[in-house]
């Protein structure tokens, strides 16, 4: 059974230009959330999905969207991108139930020069 | 709000060593699961154990065993007989989803253990 799978692995952009990243969950999971890493603010929560609805909302500025599509496929956009947003994104699905645990991406590292 | 907090930065040990992290957290939610997450250098986070608040009832997996002691707040994990592959960052982590929502996690700062031959 194939796994939580984010594309690209790697990119590297410039201030001010925006980018999409996108998710691919585990088979038959609906919910999907996005998380991001960095080595100061360490693993938080950005957003989740679920039936192609927000559900949650991390606290972060208006220049970090997502979208869930109806197979479950989802995206995230950074516009106008900031140095600070350098990290690695990761991505993570589940069946949204009590047995279903979060299972994540390998992530997408960002950089901004 | 809630929070977690893993004291530890850095665990060294040399392998067979048993490795005990420790994780404390803060919740006003009476429902509630914690998690320990492992993240070995490709990134990914992979998931270990879960345990939600109703169950205190302390299991052992393997090598892999942990103390949930709600009077305390605290879900501590061991890692008995450590070998080098368990080289990693472990992170302990706490859902809302007895508030319904099961995909948002509060992460502790995590612990890296370093297994040395």
């Amino acid at each position: 059974k194939a796994g939580v799978t984010q594309t690209p692995r790697y990119l590297i952009k410039t201030r001010g230009q925006q980018v999409t990243l996108s998710c691919s969950p585990i088979s038959g999971h609906r919910s999907v959330s996005w998380y991001q890493q960095t080595p100061g603010q360490g693993l938080q929560f950005l957003f989740e999905y679920f039936s192609e609805t927000q559900r949650n909302k991390g606290n972060f500025p208006g220049r970090f969207s997502g979208r869930q599509f109806s197979n479950s496929r989802s995206e995230m956009n950074v516009s106008t991108l900031e140095l600070g947003d350098s990290a690695l994104y990761l991505c993570a699905s589940s069946r949204d139930s009590y047995n279903s645990p979060l299972h994540f991406g390998n992530g997408t590292r960002l950089t901004v020069t | 709000a809630q929070k977690v907090t893993q004291a530890q930065t850095e665990i060294s040990v040399v392998e067979k060593e048993d490795v005990t992290l420790d994780c404390v957290y803060e919740t006003r939610d009476t429902t509630y699961y914690l998690f320990w997450y492992k993240q070995p250098p490709s990134g990914e986070l992979v998931f270990l154990i879960r345990r939600n608040s109703f169950d205190e009832q302390n299991e052992i997996s393997g090598r892999y065993s942990w103390n949930f002691q709600k009077s305390t707040s605290s879900f501590n994990f061991t890692i008995t007989a450590s070998q080098v592959v368990d080289s990693a960052v472990y992170f302990c982590a706490l859902s809302e989803a007895g508030r319904g929502s099961w995909g948002k996690l509060q992460f502790g700062a995590g612990t890296q253990v370093v297994v040395t031959p």
